[in-house]
């Protein structure tokens, strides 16, 4: 039992170049959620599932998109990345019973 | 619309003393709160966590938090801090949003630095 996993954990890119961040979870969640942490400002939602075939918008969705490939798999993608996305990004799944929510390791992304 | 406060962005204690980090909360619901710790370089996990069966609430590691209603407060506390104990302290709360999501607010984090 892995929990949730990201892949990968570290990645260097170029403005303007693009990539796609993986996440999966084995403990059969229904919602996963992507977030983002920069220093001083906690942790802010880009985007959610609440459930497999479903995604939408949280704080700071602009420059993203999102894939909720199966029930296990949430995927992010950075279409044209810039300097500003430059942080750590965190994958969490919850099972909808008292809203916890169970995170991966992450994945530090600097943008050049 | 739900809120949380961390008051103090940086927390400093010496080993053995009493750990008390400050979270405030606001919510048009009774709300699930919650404790999470982020050591160097991993994700977030839950040390603890309040859903109204007991207003004092014990975690890992020796944490506890007590749930106030009247003050909207949910302190975490630990009576003797451990060098282990350096990390991040995330306070959130959550609630079911209009749309029936799960929604999570988390505080800006508290850096708790011990000092041997």
């Amino acid at each position: 039992n892995a929990g949730v996993t990201q892949t990968p954990k570290f990645q260097v890119l170029k403005t303007g170049q693009s990539m796609t961040l993986q996440c999966a979870q084995d403990m059969n969640h229904n919602s996963m959620y992507w977030y983002r942490q920069d220093p001083g400002m906690g942790l802010r939602l880009i985007y959610y599932s609440a459930s497999e075939g479903t995604t939408d918008k949280g704080e700071v969705p602009n420059g993203y998109n999102v894939s909720r490939l199966n029930k296990r798999e949430f995927s992010l993608r950075l279409e044209s990345a810039a300097p500003s996305q430059t942080s750590v990004y965190f994958c969490a799944s919850s099972d909808g019973q008292g809203y916890t929510q169970y995170f991966g390791p992450g994945t530090r992304l600097t943008v050049l | 619309a739900q809120s949380v406060t961390q008051l103090g962005s940086h927390v400093s204690v010496s080993e053995g003393a009493l750990v008390l980090l400050r979270c405030n909360y606001s919510s048009s619901v009774p709300p699930y709160l919650f404790w999470y710790v982020q050591y160097p370089n991993q994700g977030l996990q839950l040390l603890l966590k309040y859903t109204s069966a007991a207003t004092l609430v014990k975690g890992i590691n020796g944490f506890e938090a007590e749930f106030k209603k009247s003050e909207t407060s949910f302190h975490l506390t630990k009576p003797s801090a451990h060098m282990s104990d350096a990390a991040e302290y995330f306070c959130a709360v959550s609630g079911t949003n209009s749309g029936g999501y799960q929604k999570v607010t988390f505080g800006t984090g508290t850096k708790l630095q011990v000092i041997p």
